[in-house]
């Protein structure tokens, strides 16, 4: 099993609705950090956590992170088409601050 | 200001054959870090470089090899290709001095290797 669990694997929305994407770890969690990508290209750094409870908002991006769980989510508002994309949780499992392991990703598509 | 600059963007191999990949970091970063990331799948770090020295390494065989110059830049090397290594090979920078943990990561665009 993965270290890092991502659900769900995709997902299908209607533009203007919400969504949330979950990521659980197995291992203690150092850091939890979000990105983006478009398909083919390079991550987009969204957003890190580090402390239990933590919650950070980006513009219509909010993650929270529940440390006692080991678990983050990640919720869009108001979902538009440029919030298409795969969304990667990625975290510091090893407190070396020297790699990130990844979950497999969320495909989001939003329909206009 | 130019971001993490990965050439080439693609690349064809034959099984067997060998792969050279490289990485301009950011400007101002002095550690670089390569990742694989299969169709489908969530990035899988391959190795870090700092100070022209592989400081950590992820779970691949020896035929994944790095390098790093005195300018930061840095290379990644693949010998007797697999058709398993068909993927996005990935280069992120930061600099290591002002970042404790793995914040301010800056990821380049990759390069796509298809091995037939």
């Amino acid at each position: 099993s993965q270290e890092l669990e991502q659900s769900p694997q995709s997902l299908i929305v209607q533009e203007g609705k919400n969504l949330t994407i979950n990521c659980t770890s197995s291992k203690t969690l150092y850091g939890l950090y979000w990105y983006k990508q478009k398909y083919g290209e390079g991550l987009i750094f969204l957003m890190m956590l580090q402390k239990g409870g933590e919650e950070k908002s980006h513009e219509k991006i909010t993650a929270k992170l529940d440390e006692k769980k080991q678990q983050s989510s990640l919720h869009i508002t108001a979902s538009q088409p440029s919030h298409a994309g795969i969304y990667l949780c990625g975290a510091d499992l090893l407190g070396s601050a020297r790699q990130l392991t990844f979950g497999s990703g969320t495909q989001l598509t939003v329909l206009p | 200001d130019a971001g993490v600059t990965q050439s080439p963007t693609h690349l064809i191999k034959t099984r067997g054959q060998q792969v050279t990949l490289r990485c301009s970091p950011k400007s101002g970063h002095d550690t670089v870090s390569w990742y694989q990331q299969a169709l489908g799948q969530g990035p899988q770090f391959i190795f870090q470089y700092y100070e022209e020295e592989e400081r950590q390494r992820g779970n691949f065989p020896d035929r994944f090899s790095g390098h790093q110059f005195p300018n930061y830049s840095s290379e990644l090397n693949v010998n007797a290709l697999l058709l398993g290594d068909s993927a996005l090979y990935l280069c992120a920078s930061r600099q290591i001095s002002t970042h404790k943990l793995n914040y301010g990561y800056t990821f380049g665009s990759g390069t796509r290797l298809t091995v037939v």
